[in-house]
């Protein structure tokens, strides 16, 4: 079974500019959450969807979105970026049977 | 707040000898518990999780944790350090009914040769 994919693993922005990260889950999952990695602010909830709806959403400005297609594949778009949104995004695709989630290797950004 | 503790921020062992990486939690019930390990540069593996029943639960790479509830904790152990276990731990909660993971701080294991 194949595991979760993310795209692009590395991306160079810069201040003010928009982004767009994707993510594909594991077959079958329909569930996929989003988390932002920084050295400063460790491992934070961005948000949640599950059959193309938003279910939750962490502590982020309005700068940070997503959105999910009928396929189960995941967008995240940061827009105006700023030198603080450099950091892993982590993408994860979620059991629906025992509420694991299962990570993606990352998309690493870089903001300058 | 809901919180998850991870007390030790490095911890450096010898290769073969014991490991215990200590998580605490803030939660007035009982959570979803899971621990994480992230290599450099790489996502986050799921070493092993605890819903509910035995309270000792089995993970990958020869990992066990046991919950205590009376502590509020869920300690990682491995009875032997391999160096391919020099890595960071991430001790993980779920607080309601939704998949938002609440993460420890870390854990930095290194292992001396």
């Amino acid at each position: 079974k194949a595991g979760v994919t993310q795209t692009p693993r590395y991306l160079i922005k810069t201040r003010g500019q928009q982004v767009t990260l994707s993510c594909s889950p594991i077959s079958g999952h329909r569930s996929v959450s989003w988390y932002q990695q920084t050295p400063g602010q460790g491992l934070q909830f961005l948000f949640e969807y599950f059959s193309e709806t938003q279910r939750n959403k962490g502590n982020f400005p309005g700068r940070f979105s997503g959105r999910q297609f009928s396929n189960s594949r995941s967008e995240m778009n940061v827009s105006t970026l700023e030198l603080g949104d450099s950091a892993l995004y982590l993408c994860a695709s979620n059991s629906w049977t025992g509420r694991e989630q299962y990570f993606g290797p990352g998309t690493r950004l870089t903001v300058t | 707040a809901q919180s998850v503790t991870q007390p030790d921020i490095h911890i450096t062992v010898s290769e073969g000898a014991s490991l215990e990486l200590r998580c605490n939690y803030s939660y007035g019930a009982t959570p979803y518990l899971f621990w994480y390990v992230q290599s450099p540069g790489q996502g986050l593996q799921l070493l092993l999780k605890y819903f509910s029943g035995d309270t000792l639960v089995q993970g990958i790479k020869g990992f066990e944790a046991e919950f205590k509830r009376s502590q509020s904790s869920f300690n990682l152990r491995k009875p032997s350090v391999h160096w391919s276990d020099a890595a960071e731990y991430f001790c993980a909660v779920v607080m309601d009914s939704s998949y938002k993971l609440i993460f420890g701080s870390g854990t930095r294991l290194l292992v001396r040769p």
